[in-house]
């Protein structure tokens, strides 16, 4: 089974709106990392955003910021005030504390590829 | 900043040829991981080092070998590279639960 499933191949927003990306997870742990990741046309991999499993507060980086649902086991990246700069691939991932004997590596996402358009 | 530094970031290899690619990082951090990247399939982790002088295999670990030479470098070697091993490969580093940063990556074709 998938332990990061990000549905949305592509999404485009307007310049200046807000765009939700979705991401759900599987994990039997209750102590868990997950994260964000931006991968524009240059190749590199942008971290932009953390919540930790306990965290109560959803959070935020600028205008970035993660709605963490536990319940449904959601982390999904919410950008407001979209930027043509925003156009990249985005990447969810998850850390847990042990996994199939490797302990504490980051499992990915398949990606989003957002296009903001002018 | 250098940050995490991968060297090359280009390279051809013709089939049964062996290289190593060689990654850096300078903020002291204790794991380090190697992850290739395939269109459509995201980033999947070939062998992790939680410290220096451990390693453990990732998903796809078939094909190559790694080395925690020590805490700053974390090398991966083809010892006989495939047409499947075409890829773009990233080197990582982090602390225990933070984040992980990336190196530039190393976009690997072999023919």
């Amino acid at each position: 089974a998938q332990k990061i499933t990000q549905t949305q191949p592509g999404m485009f927003v307007q310049e200046k709106e807000a765009v939700t990306l979705d991401c759900t997870y599987d994990t039997s742990d209750q102590s868990y990392g997950l994260f964000w990741y931006k991968q524009p046309s240059s190749g590199e991999m942008i971290f932009l955003i953390y919540q930790g499993s306990y965290d109560e507060q959803n959070a935020t980086e600028g205008r970035y910021s993660l709605n963490f649902q536990k319940a449904r086991k959601s982390a999904n990246l919410v950008i407001s005030a979209s930027q043509l700069g925003d156009s990249a691939m985005y990447f969810c991932a998850m850390r847990e504390p042990r996994s199939s004997g490797s302990a504490r590596q980051l499992t990915f996402g398949s990606g989003t590829q957002l296009t903001v358009l002018p | 900043n250098a940050g995490v530094t991968q060297t090359p970031k280009f390279q051809v290899l013709k089939t049964g040829q062996s290289m190593t690619l060689q990654c850096a990082q300078d903020m002291n951090h204790n794991s380090m991981y190697w992850y290739r990247q395939d269109p459509g399939m995201g980033l999947r982790l070939i062998y992790y080092s939680a410290s220096e002088g451990t390693t453990d295999k990732g998903e796809v670990p078939n094909g190559y070998n790694v080395s925690r030479l020590n805490k700053r470098e974390f090398s991966l070697r083809l010892e006989s590279a495939a047409p499947s091993q075409t890829s773009v490969y990233f080197c990582a580093s982090s602390e225990a639960q933070g984040p992980a940063f990336f190196g530039q990556g190393t976009r690997l074709t072999v023919v």
